[in-house]
């Protein structure tokens, strides 16, 4: 059974330009979340999403945006990068019940 | 909100017990969980405790939860290099969003 899918795994941008990643969620699963992951950190909440709808955001600027698509997948945009943007971005996919994530392997921004 | 903290560095001989140590903030988390993440991968779920229980065991990992102390920790029993990772314990805050810690490198001597 696939896992969470994230693409793209690397990717290089510089200051100013506007980043898109993707996620695919276990089957089966509604539930989708992202986090950054800076070096040496634990993975900060960014968004979650359920059913298309947005069900939480953490403390980030409004230059991150989500959305969740009918088929459970995702989208995390993030525009004007900065420098400090640069990080491990994982999402996870989850049970409502339980809530336990299972996380993708994640895709390493790094802004020049 | 909800904070979770852990010490960031722990060396255990291999063959050994690990006890990685957590504390949070939230009483309301109704589970808590202990995440693993080696180099360049994603977070993996080890194990997770409902918060009505204070301890769990699942083969060389048992899991002691105080709640009236918020401490939570995982043990490793017969610590292997195949364990050098970090460890993250993470709870659910008031909104149900999941947490994390900073980490916990645990290092693996000979």
């Amino acid at each position: 059974d696939a896992g969470v899918t994230q693409s793209p795994t690397h990717l290089i941008k510089t200051r100013g330009q506007h980043v898109t990643l993707r996620c695919s969620p276990i089957s089966g699963h509604k539930s989708v979340s992202w986090y950054q992951q800076v070096l040496g950190q634990g993975p900060q909440f960014i968004f979650q999403y359920y059913e298309k709808e947005e069900r939480g955001r953490g403390n980030f600027p409004d230059r991150f945006s989500a959305r969740q698509f009918p088929n459970y997948s995702s989208e995390l945009n993030v525009n004007a990068l900065l420098l400090g943007d640069s990080a491990l971005y994982l999402c996870a996919s989850s049970f409502p019940s339980t809530g336990e994530l299972f996380f993708g392997e994640g895709s390493r921004l790094t802004v020049l | 909100g909800e904070d979770v903290e852990q010490s960031l560095f722990l060396s255990v001989r291999e063959g050994d017990s690990s006890v990685i140590n957590c504390t949070y903030t939230d009483s309301s988390s109704t589970y808590l969980y202990w995440y693993k993440q080696e180099p360049g991968a994603g977070l993996q779920l080890l194990t997770y405790i409902f918060s009505n229980m204070d301890m769990k065991q699942d083969q060389r990992l048992t899991v002691l939860l105080n709640k009236k102390d918020k401490h939570l920790s995982l043990r490793i029993a017969d610590t292997q290099t195949g364990d050098s990772a970090i460890y993250f314990c993470a709870g659910q805050n008031r909104d149900d969003k999941i947490i994390f810690g900073k980490g916990t490198r645990l290092h693996i001597l000979p």
